[in-house]
C-alpha cells in the first residue's frame, strides 16, 4: 500500500512564525500535492510537484512556498504565519497524471 | 473555474440499506473521476475510480455510474455498515495534474 506520512497531526504556531509542514511518500511517486481542507470549501490545491526541484502553483499559494530536493519529500512552507492559514495541511502523491491521488492523515495546524 | 458539488450535504441511511452518493461536475472535457471516503481524523481514502470511456464500476460492495450526458456521477454501496460512516466526496481530473473536489457528503449510517 502507499504511504504518505506527515510529520506532524497537530501543531500550533504563533503569528509571524515561519512553519514548515513534511511529507514523506514510499512508493516512488512522480507527483506531490498540498492541499488545505476547510469546512465548506472542499479540498484547495495550494502547490504541487511533478519531480524534484520543479514545483507549480495551485489554486491559492499565495503566502505559501514548497521544496522538493528529494523525489520522496515534499516540504511546504508558511513564510509568516498568519490567522487565517488556520487549517487541515493534506498531502498526497500520486504516480502521474491521470492516476489516483494518496493522502496522508493531515496536519491540523491553529496560527494563534 | 470547474465546479465540483453534490446534490445533499448529509445522508443517513440504516444499517444493511444500499446507500447513493451523487456528485455534479461542470467541465464536460474531464475524463477521469474518483470517489473518496474521509474519516474522521484521517486523510482522504481512494475507493474507487472510473474513467471517461465507462459508464460503470464496481468493486467491493461498491459501484460507481457515470453519466457524461448530464454530467453526473454517483457512489453506491451496497449493504451499508457502520464502518461506512464518513465524508465522501468526488474529484475529477481534466486532462491535467489537478483534481477539482467536491465539498463532501456525511454519511451516517444507524444502527
Amino acid at each position: 500500500d502507499v504511504k504518505v506520512t506527515q510529520s506532524s497531526r497537530y501543531l500550533v504556531k504563533r503569528t509571524g512564525e515561519k512553519v514548515f509542514l513534511e511529507c514523506v511518500q514510499d512508493m516512488d511517486h512522480e507527483n506531490m500535492f498540498w492541499y488545505r481542507q476547510d469546512p465548506g470549501l472542499g479540498l484547495r490545491l495550494i502547490y504541487f510537484s511533478y519531480d524534484v526541484k520543479m514545483k507549480e502553483k495551485g489554486d491559492i499559494p499565495e503566502g505559501y512556498s514548497v521544496s522538493r530536493e528529494k523525489k520522496e519529500r515534499f516540504s511546504l512552507i508558511l513564510e509568516s504565519a498568519s490567522t487565517n492559514q488556520t487549517s487541515m495541511y493534506l498531502c498526497a502523491s500520486s504516480q502521474g497524471n491521470n492516476q489516483p491521488q494518496h493522502f496522508g492523515d493531515g496536519t491540523r495546524l491553529s496560527i494563534l | 473555474g470547474e465546479s465540483v458539488g453534490l446534490h445533499l450535504p448529509t445522508l443517513s441511511v440504516q444499517e444493511g440499506d444500499n446507500s447513493i452518493i451523487n456528485c455534479a461536475y461542470s467541465n464536460s472535457a474531464s475524463d477521469y473521476f474518483i470517489w473518496y471516503k474521509q474519516e474522521s481524523g484521517k486523510g482522504p481514502q481512494f475507493i474507487i475510480d472510473i474513467r471517461s470511456n465507462m459508464d460503470k464500476r464496481q468493486g467491493q460492495r461498491v459501484t460507481v455510474l457515470l453519466n457524461k450526458t448530464v454530467k453526473h456521477l454517483s457512489l453506491q454501496i451496497a449493504a451499508t455498515q457502520p464502518g461506512d460512516s464518513a465524508v465522501y466526496f468526488c474529484a475529477e481530473n481534466i486532462h491535467t495534474n489537478q483534481f477539482y473536489f467536491g465539498t463532501g457528503t456525511s454519511l451516517t449510517v444507524i444502527p
